[in-house]
Protein backbone atom coordinates (compact mmCIF):
# COMPACT_ATOMS: atom_id res chain seq x y z
CA UNK A 1 0.00 0.00 0.00
CA UNK A 2 1.28 3.72 -1.23
CA UNK A 3 1.96 6.35 1.19
CA UNK A 4 0.43 8.70 -1.59
CA UNK A 5 -2.87 7.58 -2.90
CA UNK A 6 -3.77 8.01 -7.03
CA UNK A 7 -6.73 6.59 -8.75
CA UNK A 8 -5.62 3.68 -10.14
CA UNK A 9 -7.20 4.04 -13.61
CA UNK A 10 -8.39 6.93 -15.45
CA UNK A 11 -9.67 6.96 -18.76
CA UNK A 12 -10.77 9.96 -21.43
CA UNK A 13 -11.32 10.51 -25.26
CA UNK A 14 -8.80 12.37 -27.14
CA UNK A 15 -8.72 16.30 -26.98
CA UNK A 16 -10.56 15.96 -23.62
CA UNK A 17 -9.08 16.87 -20.14
CA UNK A 18 -8.13 14.70 -17.35
CA UNK A 19 -6.57 15.64 -13.96
CA UNK A 20 -5.33 12.90 -11.81
CA UNK A 21 -5.40 13.36 -7.98
CA UNK A 22 -2.49 13.05 -4.92
CA UNK A 23 -3.26 12.80 -1.48
CA UNK A 24 -0.73 12.31 1.11
CA UNK A 25 -0.46 14.03 4.79
CA UNK A 26 1.35 16.82 6.40
CA UNK A 27 4.63 14.65 6.63
CA UNK A 28 4.77 14.42 2.57
CA UNK A 29 2.71 16.25 0.08
CA UNK A 30 1.88 18.34 2.88
CA UNK A 31 5.22 20.02 3.74
CA UNK A 32 7.24 19.21 0.26
CA UNK A 33 6.85 19.88 -3.07
CA UNK A 34 5.70 17.08 -5.59
CA UNK A 35 6.57 15.88 -8.73
CA UNK A 36 5.21 14.07 -11.58
CA UNK A 37 6.17 11.03 -13.65
CA UNK A 38 4.99 9.81 -17.05
CA UNK A 39 6.06 5.99 -17.54
CA UNK A 40 5.63 4.24 -20.78
CA UNK A 41 5.86 0.30 -19.52
CA UNK A 42 9.43 -0.99 -20.47
CA UNK A 43 10.59 2.83 -20.69
CA UNK A 44 12.75 4.77 -18.61
CA UNK A 45 10.06 7.17 -16.64
CA UNK A 46 10.26 11.01 -17.58
CA UNK A 47 10.07 13.91 -15.17
CA UNK A 48 7.09 15.86 -16.40
CA UNK A 49 6.23 17.99 -13.45
CA UNK A 50 8.36 19.70 -10.57
CA UNK A 51 8.06 21.84 -7.13
CA UNK A 52 4.32 21.27 -7.35
CA UNK A 53 3.97 23.53 -10.78
CA UNK A 54 7.24 23.52 -12.71
CA UNK A 55 7.05 22.41 -16.14
CA UNK A 56 10.45 19.87 -16.70
CA UNK A 57 12.13 20.35 -19.46
CA UNK A 58 10.30 20.09 -23.29
CA UNK A 59 7.24 19.46 -21.89
CA UNK A 60 4.24 20.91 -23.23
CA UNK A 61 2.31 23.68 -21.43
CA UNK A 62 -0.30 20.82 -21.92
CA UNK A 63 0.59 19.26 -18.86
CA UNK A 64 0.37 21.36 -15.11
CA UNK A 65 0.30 20.88 -11.74
CA UNK A 66 -1.26 21.94 -8.75
CA UNK A 67 -1.13 21.70 -4.99
CA UNK A 68 -3.42 22.46 -1.84
CA UNK A 69 -3.02 21.62 1.59
CA UNK A 70 -2.10 18.17 1.37
CA UNK A 71 -3.28 17.13 -2.54
CA UNK A 72 -1.97 17.75 -5.75
CA UNK A 73 -3.22 17.25 -9.46
CA UNK A 74 -1.77 16.86 -12.49
CA UNK A 75 -3.67 18.29 -14.94
CA UNK A 76 -3.01 17.24 -18.99
CA UNK A 77 -5.45 18.96 -21.65
CA UNK A 78 -5.84 18.11 -25.51
CA UNK A 79 -5.69 14.16 -24.71
CA UNK A 80 -3.52 12.78 -27.27
CA UNK A 81 -2.80 8.92 -27.96
CA UNK A 82 0.01 9.40 -27.00
CA UNK A 83 -0.55 10.39 -23.40
CA UNK A 84 -1.49 6.41 -22.71
CA UNK A 85 1.22 5.87 -19.64
CA UNK A 86 1.03 5.47 -16.45
CA UNK A 87 1.42 8.84 -14.45
CA UNK A 88 3.38 9.08 -10.65
CA UNK A 89 3.21 11.52 -8.12
CA UNK A 90 6.58 11.66 -5.79
CA UNK A 91 7.75 13.57 -2.94
CA UNK A 92 9.88 13.26 0.03
CA UNK A 93 8.19 12.25 3.37
CA UNK A 94 9.98 13.95 6.53
CA UNK A 95 8.78 11.36 8.85
CA UNK A 96 10.05 8.48 6.79
CA UNK A 97 13.12 10.50 5.61
CA UNK A 98 12.68 8.79 2.71
CA UNK A 99 11.10 9.65 -1.09
CA UNK A 100 7.40 8.51 -1.60
CA UNK A 101 5.33 7.21 -4.72
CA UNK A 102 2.02 7.30 -5.07
CA UNK A 103 0.31 4.05 -6.32
CA UNK A 104 0.51 5.35 -10.17
CA UNK A 105 -2.90 5.99 -12.30
CA UNK A 106 -3.14 4.67 -15.34
CA UNK A 107 -4.34 6.46 -18.10
CA UNK A 108 -6.19 5.27 -21.13
CA UNK A 109 -7.16 8.17 -24.08
CA UNK A 110 -9.61 6.32 -26.26
CA UNK B 1 19.37 15.37 -20.06
CA UNK B 2 22.04 13.18 -18.64
CA UNK B 3 22.69 9.83 -19.78
CA UNK B 4 22.63 7.17 -17.37
CA UNK B 5 23.92 3.51 -17.95
CA UNK B 6 22.96 1.13 -15.53
CA UNK B 7 24.09 -2.81 -15.33
CA UNK B 8 24.47 -5.51 -12.75
CA UNK B 9 20.98 -6.32 -13.21
CA UNK B 10 20.73 -10.99 -13.35
CA UNK B 11 19.37 -14.03 -11.38
CA UNK B 12 20.07 -15.15 -7.77
CA UNK B 13 18.64 -17.27 -5.24
CA UNK B 14 17.21 -16.22 -2.02
CA UNK B 15 19.36 -14.89 0.21
CA UNK B 16 22.12 -14.28 -2.56
CA UNK B 17 23.62 -11.04 -3.00
CA UNK B 18 24.34 -8.58 -5.80
CA UNK B 19 25.19 -5.15 -6.77
CA UNK B 20 23.91 -2.44 -9.27
CA UNK B 21 25.55 0.04 -10.96
CA UNK B 22 24.74 3.20 -12.82
CA UNK B 23 27.71 5.26 -14.76
CA UNK B 24 27.24 8.97 -15.33
CA UNK B 25 28.46 12.37 -14.95
CA UNK B 26 26.64 13.04 -12.08
CA UNK B 27 29.25 13.56 -9.16
CA UNK B 28 27.56 17.04 -8.47
CA UNK B 29 23.81 15.55 -7.54
CA UNK B 30 22.54 13.51 -5.47
CA UNK B 31 21.33 10.12 -6.78
CA UNK B 32 18.37 7.52 -6.24
CA UNK B 33 17.17 3.98 -6.93
CA UNK B 34 13.63 3.51 -7.42
CA UNK B 35 12.59 -0.34 -8.40
CA UNK B 36 9.33 -1.43 -10.20
CA UNK B 37 7.91 -5.74 -9.62
CA UNK B 38 6.02 -7.11 -12.09
CA UNK B 39 2.76 -5.69 -11.99
CA UNK B 40 3.26 -2.94 -9.67
CA UNK B 41 3.55 0.57 -9.21
CA UNK B 42 7.20 2.57 -8.99
CA UNK B 43 9.05 2.02 -5.39
CA UNK B 44 11.51 4.14 -4.00
CA UNK B 45 14.68 2.24 -2.66
CA UNK B 46 17.32 4.38 -1.68
CA UNK B 47 19.27 7.88 -2.19
CA UNK B 48 22.38 9.28 -1.70
CA UNK B 49 23.43 12.74 -1.39
CA UNK B 50 26.38 14.78 -3.66
CA UNK B 51 29.30 13.88 -1.29
CA UNK B 52 28.04 10.43 -0.17
CA UNK B 53 27.85 11.38 3.43
CA UNK B 54 23.87 10.81 3.59
CA UNK B 55 22.13 7.79 2.45
CA UNK B 56 18.52 7.11 3.09
CA UNK B 57 16.69 3.65 2.34
CA UNK B 58 12.80 2.49 2.20
CA UNK B 59 11.98 0.55 5.28
CA UNK B 60 11.74 -2.56 2.98
CA UNK B 61 15.50 -2.82 2.20
CA UNK B 62 17.25 -1.20 5.40
CA UNK B 63 19.66 -3.51 6.74
CA UNK B 64 20.37 -5.29 3.40
CA UNK B 65 21.08 -2.90 0.75
CA UNK B 66 23.97 -0.22 0.67
CA UNK B 67 23.72 3.03 -1.64
CA UNK B 68 27.50 4.17 -2.45
CA UNK B 69 29.13 6.37 -4.80
CA UNK B 70 32.93 6.43 -6.40
CA UNK B 71 33.77 9.84 -7.84
CA UNK B 72 36.35 8.78 -9.56
CA UNK B 73 34.31 6.31 -11.55
CA UNK B 74 31.69 8.31 -12.07
CA UNK B 75 29.34 5.40 -10.98
CA UNK B 76 27.02 5.14 -8.03
CA UNK B 77 25.99 1.49 -6.65
CA UNK B 78 23.75 -0.02 -5.03
CA UNK B 79 24.81 -3.47 -3.17
CA UNK B 80 22.07 -6.02 -2.12
CA UNK B 81 22.41 -8.59 0.08
CA UNK B 82 20.09 -11.21 1.58
CA UNK B 83 18.05 -11.13 -1.45
CA UNK B 84 14.04 -11.91 -1.37
CA UNK B 85 11.78 -13.12 -3.66
CA UNK B 86 9.92 -10.02 -3.38
CA UNK B 87 13.09 -7.59 -4.34
CA UNK B 88 12.33 -9.40 -7.86
CA UNK B 89 11.47 -5.77 -10.02
CA UNK B 90 13.31 -3.71 -12.95
CA UNK B 91 16.04 -1.20 -10.82
CA UNK B 92 16.12 2.26 -12.03
CA UNK B 93 18.69 4.58 -11.38
CA UNK B 94 17.59 8.14 -11.06
CA UNK B 95 19.59 11.65 -10.82
CA UNK B 96 18.07 14.37 -8.28
CA UNK B 97 17.87 17.74 -8.90
CA UNK B 98 20.39 19.36 -6.24
CA UNK B 99 23.44 18.07 -3.93
CA UNK B 100 21.30 17.13 -1.35
CA UNK B 101 18.20 14.97 -1.87
CA UNK B 102 15.59 15.82 1.10
CA UNK B 103 12.74 17.76 1.24
CA UNK B 104 12.76 19.37 -3.06
CA UNK B 105 16.07 17.40 -3.81
CA UNK B 106 13.82 14.64 -4.31
CA UNK B 107 12.71 15.07 -7.29
CA UNK B 108 14.58 12.84 -10.24
CA UNK B 109 15.01 14.59 -13.52
CA UNK B 110 16.80 11.95 -15.43
CA UNK B 111 16.23 8.14 -15.51
CA UNK B 112 18.21 5.14 -16.58
CA UNK B 113 16.77 2.43 -18.60
CA UNK B 114 16.88 0.11 -15.78
CA UNK B 115 17.88 -3.14 -15.08
CA UNK B 116 15.93 -6.39 -13.99
CA UNK B 117 16.73 -8.61 -10.89
CA UNK B 118 15.07 -11.86 -10.27
CA UNK B 119 15.14 -13.32 -7.19
CA UNK B 120 14.15 -16.97 -7.35
CA UNK B 121 14.75 -20.88 -6.25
Amino acid sequence: QSVLTQPPSMSAAPGQKVTISCSGSSSNTGNNYVSWYQHVPGTAPKLLIYDNNKRASGIPDRFSGSKSGTSATLGITGLQTGDEADYYCGTWDSSLSAGVFGGGTKLTVL
Amino acid sequence: EVQLLVSGGGSVQPGGSLRLSCAASVNNYAMAWVRQAPGKGLEWVSAISAGGGTTYYADSVKGRFIMSRDKSKNTVYLGMNSLRVEDTAVYYCAKGRYAYYYGSGACHDSWGQGTLVTVSS
